[in-house]
């Protein structure tokens, strides 16, 4: 079975840190590019960054001011996401998904497979 | 980077009608346009990519149309399980992705 585990998440206070992870099962994730995906409470979808199949290209979204990271362990059919200075405003769930664009494909399709989310509570 | 606006942000219709729901880029992300819908307390489900292929498993009264900066979304038949709401995204590579704001969709 396709699926994505997120672990990691969890209450944390203001300026701290926190490493999520994403662990596919049911295919070869080093096969797709890796994205994560944030989602604030009541409030609509963010994309946050994503990986190249070998990790070589990586973009984050501006608004992260270089905060977070995104990595992955193909190894480990793993997925990573390292967030440093956390403030209240990233209290979210945070997913991961897999673009559907895998082996022997040509372009990026669209996030076909996401995780059920890890909540991120940032509070004293 | 793309903004992406979608139009009208809430949708009540009755079961059956036909809806559409717009998704309008800042600048042209050729058809780099996805469709997601996500229930209340679930992770966002695909519905369409390459702004009109459905992916496996969709129902057909769901379709896509546009490129550039105008983009659609249809349900030919509204259901009541199609109360959810949608985004749209877009995956333009080597360049930062955006979703639009949200269309909540309710039956009336």
């Amino acid at each position: 079975q396709v699926q994505l585990v997120e672990s990691g998440g969890g209450l944390v206070k203001p300026g701290g840190s926190l490493r999520l992870s994403c662990v596919a099962s049911g295919f070869n994730l080093s096969d797709h590019y890796m994205i994560w995906i944030r989602q604030a409470p009541g409030k609509g979808l963010e994309w946050l960054a994503y990986i190249s199949t070998s990790g070589n290209y990586k973009l984050h979204a501006d608004s992260l001011l270089g905060r977070f990271a995104v990595s992955r362990d193909n190894a480990r059919n793993s997925l990573l996401l390292q967030m440093t200075s956390l403030t209240a405003e990233d209290t979210a769930v945070y997913y991961c998904a897999r673009d559907g664009c895998g082996a022997g494909c040509s372009s990026l399709y669209g996030m076909d497979v996401w995780g059920q989310g890890t909540m991120v509570t940032v509070s004293s | 980077d793309v903004q992406l606006t979608q139009s009208p942000s809430t949708l009540s219709a009755s079961v059956g009608d036909r809806i559409s729901i717009t998704c309008r880029a800042s600048r042209s992300v050729s058809n780099w346009l996805a469709w997601y819908q996500q229930k209340a307390g679930r992770a966002p489900k695909l519905l369409i990519y390459h702004s009109s292929t459905l992916e496996t498993g969709v129902p057909s009264r769901f379709s896509g149309s546009g490129s550039g900066t105008e983009f659609t979304l249809t349900i030919s038949s509204l259901q009541p399980d199609d109360i959810a709401t949608y985004y749209c995204q877009e995956y333009e590579s080597y360049s930062p992705w955006t979703f639009g704001q949200g269309t909540r969709v309710e039956v009336k």
